[in-house]
This record gives C-alpha cells, structure tokens and sequence, in this order.
C-alpha cells in the first residue's frame, strides 16, 4: 500500500512569502503530525490533527499553521517566511490518535528560503 | 515531561563490528519508545518500538534495543555492523494517553567503515 506522501519534494521561497505543504497519509490513516527538522534544534514537533481537528500543538510561532480535510490529507502553511523557517518538513500518519505503535513518515518537503 | 538523550553526535565502527547507539530518556509516566533511522535525502524508517510489552525489542535489519526501567535506557544494538547501516538514528519518546506527540533526541550519525 502506499506510504505517507508529501509535496512538493523542494521548495525556494523568498523571505516574506507564505508557503503550503501537503502531506497525503496512508489510505485509513486518521491522525496526521508535522515536524520540523532543522541542524540547529532537530526534530520538532509542529502540531496534530485528528479527524480534521487540531489535537496537539508545539511551540511554533502563530506563522505556522495547518489544517486536516475530511479525507485525512493535511497541509501546512507559513506566512511570513523568515530564513530560520529553512528546514525539512516531515508529516507522519498512525491509525489512530494516541495510538503509540509507531507513526510512518513521509519523505518530506526541503524548504529553502532565501 | 518527557525528553531523550542520545550522548555523542557521530559513532564509528567497521564493518562486522557491534554496533551500540546510546539512549536514556526522561518521562513522567510509562513511556513508548521508538528508534527511527534516517537515509540522507529521505524521511525517518522505524526500526524498533517498546510498549510496554517484552523488554527486549526485536526491529528490522538485524537491529533490537532493550528498555531498562531502572536506567531509563533504550540502547540501540546490533551484533555485526554492514555498510549499508550508516545513517542517522534517532530515539524518541511518547507519553501515554492523549498527548501523542514524539520528542525526539538530537539524533547519532552512525559511520562504518570497510
């Protein structure tokens, strides 16, 4: 079955300009998180949604958004691109929520802004 | 709440060697426990869980961890070490109940070499 997909594979933004990601989970997934991977402060947990509500929200300024649609797939967006948001986006997907059996991660987004 | 350690940033072995990568992880309730792996250019593989079930955790390709209780540790070992091991691993930790998220450690760059 296929895995947890994310796109675009890379993206160039410029500094100021907003961004959206994408991440389609696993077909019968329903919790869908995104991280934040950066060489400086490592893997970061953004937030969570769980049946296209946010659960779980990390400390990320209020640039950082995201939302989850009725088919499971979420996206997220930051506005207001600053060149410390340069970073790998991961989205994961499990079952269920709290379920603790391991979430698969997609390959994820490269942002570079410049 | 919770946190994960992994000590050293880059550990070296030759091929056939073990392989033994460091986690001690801090929660303050029974934790999950996973070990991800990381191929450059790609999103994170699970290797190996713990939840709360045998204590010794056998993952895929040849990888298990034991949980000990007493040293809040989840050592990541591997008998015999081959080249297509290298690659970055990473430890985390979940909390039961609600709060799903993963805390992740700062990750071990794992060299072998031939």
């Amino acid at each position: 079955k296929a895995g947890v997909t994310q796109t675009p594979r890379y993206l160039i933004k410029t500094r100021g300009q907003q961004v959206t990601l994408s991440c389609s989970p696993i077909s019968g997934h329903r919790s869908v998180s995104w991280y934040q991977q950066t060489p400086g402060q490592g893997l970061q947990f953004l937030f969570e949604y769980f049946s296209e509500t946010q659960r779980n929200k990390g400390n990320f300024p209020g640039r950082f958004s995201g939302r989850q649609f009725s088919n499971s797939r979420s996206e997220m967006n930051v506005s207001t691109l600053e060149l410390g948001d340069s970073a790998l986006y991961l989205c994961a997907s499990s079952l269920y929520r709290g379920e603790n059996y391991g979430y698969t991660f997609g390959s994820g987004t490269r942002l570079t802004v410049v | 709440a919770q946190s994960v350690t992994q000590l050293g940033s880059h550990v070296s072995v030759s091929e056939g060697a073990l392989v033994l990568l460091r986690c001690n992880y801090s929660s303050s309730v029974p934790p999950y426990l996973f070990w991800y792996v990381q191929y450059p250019n790609q999103g994170l593989q699970l290797l190996l869980k713990y939840t709360s079930a045998a204590t010794l955790v056998k993952g895929i390709n040849g990888f298990e961890a034991e949980f000990k209780k007493s040293e809040t540790s989840f050592h990541l070992t591997k008998p015999s070490a081959h080249m297509s091991d290298a690659a970055e691993y990473f430890c985390a930790v979940s909390e039961t109940g609600a709060n799903s998220k993963l805390t992740f450690g700062k990750g071990i760059t794992l060299s072998v070499r031939p």
